[in-house]
């Protein structure tokens, strides 16, 4: 079965200190992979997504940054945090059903804490 | 417009309940439809998906879409306590972008 995993689950970092999340995926190969931002109260926010090695769509331009090194693994970055960035991370993969992506599944999430 | 639209709530039901949850959309071409429910600091977790109109039912839950309205719905019966939870609807076409409602809180009461 397919499962992914999501580090850390809890980050307090200062402002203007660099910023590194990693999500991996198993079980399953070439999957979509997407990194969300969660505010309270105001619902999901699409910063990046990849459909294969190297291949980065940014949704929202932004202090962050994206990078798929490998086929199951996606990382979000930073090189100076501002207090803006905190926020509740998730990462996300789905694969491809009879051409078409229908299914989303969430890691467990990071929170992150900017101070 | 907001693509979907959801009622963040707080919705407060006592024990045994039964809980509707509603989403409304604008995009016509929405096929597969998703209510995730998420725990407090948890991700989110797939808890129903169907794919065009009619209902989908999986234990207590059943999920319902009226495509002709753009309307689909989440019905929790006997609802309990670890029922407590936001629930988010989403919904896409074929691609990559889902759409997400901004989710309804829900606290069963014992």
């Amino acid at each position: 079965s397919q499962t992914i995993h999501q580090w850390p689950a809890t980050l307090v970092q200062p402002v203007g200190s660099p910023l590194s999340l990693e999500c991996t995926v198993e079980g399953t190969s070439n999957p979509n992979l997407y990194w969300y931002r969660q505010a309270a109260g105001r619902g999901l926010q699409l910063l990046f997504y990849s459909v294969g090695i190297g291949q980065i769509s940014s949704e929202v331009p932004q202090n962050l940054s994206a990078s798929r090194p490998q086929d199951r693994q996606f990382i979000l970055s930073s090189k100076k945090l501002l207090l803006s960035d905190s926020g509740f991370y998730l990462c996300a993969w789905s694969v491809p059903l009879r051409a078409t992506n229908e299914k989303l599944f969430f890691g467990s999430g990071t929170q992150l804490s900017v101070l | 417009q907001k693509e979907v639209e959801q009622d963040p709530g707080p919705l407060s039901v006592p024990e045994g309940a039964i809980v509707s949850l509603n989403c409304t959309y604008s995009n016509s071409a929405f096929q597969y439809f998703m209510w995730y429910r998420q725990y407090s600091r948890k991700g989110p977790e797939l808890l129903m998906y169907t794919y065009s109109s009619g209902n989908k039912e999986d234990g207590r839950f059943t999920a319902q879409v009226d495509k002709s309205s753009k309307y689909i719905s989440l019905f929790i019966r006997d609802s309990q306590p670890s029922d407590s939870a936001t629930y988010l609807c989403a919904m896409t076409y074929t691609g990559n972008q889902f759409y997400f409602g901004t989710g309804t809180s829900l606290t069963v009461i014992p």
